[in-house]
């Protein structure tokens, strides 16, 4: 069965402090693995599109990255305009997404 | 570029209501996928439309249906309304080809309430 877990499930860093949240996924035959920004009351904004293991992907202080088993999204130097909710997906079928629960970052000035 | 745009914005219906939702795709995408994100989960795949034919669906029930219309745009349906519908229902668009299937475009979503 298809699964994506998201590590830690909320995470409060001080403007600056650099982390990683962790996506792991178990997925029979992997066709992609996506990462979303999701403000509240509003829908997921695409970020990134992941497609094999080594792969690695940048955005302003976002870089995410990819193994057979998981992935990160790093953020370094964040600012209060990070925070959002970061979901992971990733495409277990033709034509769908299945997604994790979401790290919700709070970052304080 | 107009992007992914749902109405209503705000609903609330009581139990065993029937409720219509609907979602005009960005300009130039022609594959429509309904999401229902439960508070504080991640969005759940309901159904996808491409060229007005639905080509993919995930666990909900034959309640939940869909349309299609020649311009894109997609309605959602949710017949029998229970208490667990209660949700953010979002509507996503892409280009029907190529290789990047997941790099979706969401509107802001529907919130429905039933109570």
């Amino acid at each position: 069965e298809d699964q994506v877990t998201q590590s830690p499930e909320a995470l409060r860093l001080q403007e600056g402090e650099s982390s990683s949240l962790n996506c792991s996924y178990t997925v029979s035959g992997l066709r992609g693995l996506f990462w979303y920004r999701q403000d509240p009351g509003k829908g997921p904004e695409f970020l990134f599109t992941l497609y094999s293991a080594g792969e690695e992907k940048e955005k302003e202080r976002l870089k995410a990255t990819l193994t057979k088993k998981e992935s990160f999204l790093h953020i370094t130097a964040p600012k209060p305009e990070d925070s959002a909710t970061y979901l992971c997906a990733v495409q277990a079928g033709a034509n769908n997404l299945f997604f994790g629960t979401g790290t919700r970052l709070t970052v304080i000035p | 570029e107009t992007g992914v745009t749902q109405s209503p914005t705000h609903l609330i219906k009581t139990r065993g209501q029937q409720v219509t939702l609907r979602c005009s795709s960005q300009s130039g995408h022609n594959t429509v996928s309904w999401y229902q994100q439960a508070l504080g989960q991640g969005p759940q795949f309901i159904f996808q439309y491409y060229r007005e034919e639905e080509n993919g669906r995930g666990n909900f029930p034959p309640r939940f249906s869909g349309l299609q219309f020649p311009n894109y745009s997609s309605e959602l349906n949710v017949n029998a309304l229970e208490l667990d519908d209660s949700a953010l229902y979002l509507c996503a668009s892409r280009t029907g080809t190529g290789r990047n299937t997941g790099e979706l475009f969401f509107g802001e979503g529907s919130r429905l309430t039933v109570l």
